[in-house]
């Protein structure tokens, strides 16, 4: 049973727009949500991150946003830029209080921006 | 600097071999993390170390081996693999072992088993 879903496998945006990508999770236990950017052969490279008890967070270009009655959360990057291209993890964890349970990512959403 | 440096970054052996790879990271981070991805997947939990110590076991076989010798380094010992077990192979660190607290990744290393 998947708990975290990203059910856009991709998505193409033109440079300079929005890019939205969602995601969704079923362990209402989870309580920090994070976002990794992923190039091929390289490890997942930390973006931003936000904890249940806010519903948004913004770093530069890219902000999180987190709806927990919806269990979704979306990561914004605005303008997006060609060097954004790459797939996109969403991961979600629960603390010792909340049943501990290790990072879980979802299966990703590969972006291309396209110039 | 976040900086998780793993070696080598590629590593193909048999299924007979012994190889180790090797993960450092000297942030002062207290919990280190194996991860294996396979392609088109999503990375997935190997184990844990928390201050040195095995915290968890993802039910992994026991023919990979892990070993933290100390706080900044973390080993990943590999013995009569299988094929199957070709995959990236990640190493993560955190402050500590707390789910707010946010994991680094290393670059991974390649393993190909013939």
């Amino acid at each position: 049973d998947q708990q975290v879903k990203q059910n856009s496998p991709s998505l193409s945006v033109q440079e300079g727009r929005i890019s939205i990508l969602n995601c969704d999770y079923t362990n209402s236990m989870f309580d920090y949500f994070l976002w990794y950017k992923k190039y091929p052969a390289e490890g997942p490279t930390f973006l931003i991150s936000i904890s249940s008890i806010k519903d948004k967070n913004e770093d530069g270009r890219f902000t999180v946003f987190l709806n927990k009655s919806a269990k979704h959360l979306s990561l914004h990057i605005v303008p997006s830029q060609p060097g954004d291209s790459a797939v996109y993890f969403c991961a979600a964890s629960a603390g010792r209080n909340s049943g501990n349970t290790p990072l879980v990512f979802g299966k990703g959403t590969r972006l291309s921006v396209i110039a | 600097d976040t900086e998780v440096t793993q070696t080598p970054k590629h590593l193909v052996m048999g299924m007979t071999n012994k190889k180790s790879l090797k993960c450092e990271q000297h942030m002062g981070h207290r919990a280190m993390y194996w991860y294996k991805q396979k392609a088109k997947k999503p990375p997935e939990l190997m184990f844990v170390y928390s201050y040195e110590k095995l915290s968890i076991n993802e039910s992994v076989p026991s023919r990979f081996s892990p070993e933290c010798p100390n706080s900044s380094l973390l080993n990943l010992h590999l013995h009569a693999l299988q094929p199957e077990d070709s995959a990236l192979y990640l190493c993560a660190s955190s402050r500590q072992e707390r789910s707010t607290d946010t994991q680094y990744f290393g670059p991974g290393t390649r393993l190909t088993v013939l």
